[in-house]
């Protein structure tokens, strides 16, 4: 079985541009989250995803949104890119609610640097 | 809210050393507790888990025992190897969401 995919895998924008990454979760999994990880801040919780409803959020600015596709696939976009956004964004699918028996299954991440 | 206090590292041990990671939590509730690890470049991934007190999760050599009465789900493993050498992320599973701890980095010398 495949696993969590992230595309792209390194990307490279400018402050004040606009981003959108990508996550394919395992099949026949309805439930994807968003985590920025930094080496400051550690893992974070941006949102999480579920039958294309947002279900939880973080603590996280207007600026990071999401979506999810009724195939469960999954996007999310960081607009106004500030210096602070260079971060590993990872992605993580299950197969219902994360939570109490959501084991989570994490994709490889993208590399944002925002130069 | 929930939380997650893992022992601060890095940690640096020899080559079949006895390795133990701290984490206590804050909870509402009947938690699960995992612990994740991250190898470089890579994902997380799930090492192990506990639904319930007095669970013993254990894989690949590690185990931790889910404490209700020390709100603790301490990592242990008894002879650690140099491709253990990661970042371990002790997280809870509550109602809500995962949360996570700050991770903590172990690096094994040969």
């Amino acid at each position: 079985k495949a696993g969590v995919t992230q595309t792209p895998r390194y990307l490279i924008k400018t402050r004040g541009q606009q981003v959108t990454l990508s996550c394919s979760p395992i099949s026949g999994h309805r439930s994807v989250s968003w985590y920025q990880q930094t080496p400051g801040q550690g893992l974070q919780f941006l949102f999480e995803y579920f039958s294309e409803t947002q279900r939880n959020k973080g603590n996280f600015p207007g600026r990071f949104s999401g979506r999810q596709f009724s195939n469960s696939r999954s996007e999310m976009n960081v607009s106004t890119l500030e210096l602070g956004d260079s971060a590993l964004y990872l992605c993580a699918s299950s197969l219902a609610f994360s939570g109490r028996d959501g084991e989570q299954f994490f994709g490889p991440g993208t590399r944002l640097t925002v130069l | 809210g929930d939380s997650v206090t893992q022992m601060e590292g890095p940690v640096t041990l020899s080559e079949e050393a006895f390795l133990t990671i701290n984490c206590t939590y804050t909870a509402t509730g009947y938690p699960s507790l995992f612990w994740y690890v991250q190898y470089p470049g890579e994902g997380l991934q799930l090492l192990l888990k506990a639904t319930k007190a007095d669970d013993k999760g254990s894989n690949k050599g590690f185990e931790a025992t889910y404490r209700k009465e020390t709100t603790s789900f301490h990592l242990e493993k008894g002879s650690v190897q140099v491709s253990d050498s990661a970042v371990y992320f002790c997280a809870l599973g509550g109602a809500q969401k995962l949360v996570f701890g700050q991770g903590t980095r172990l690096t094994i010398n040969p």
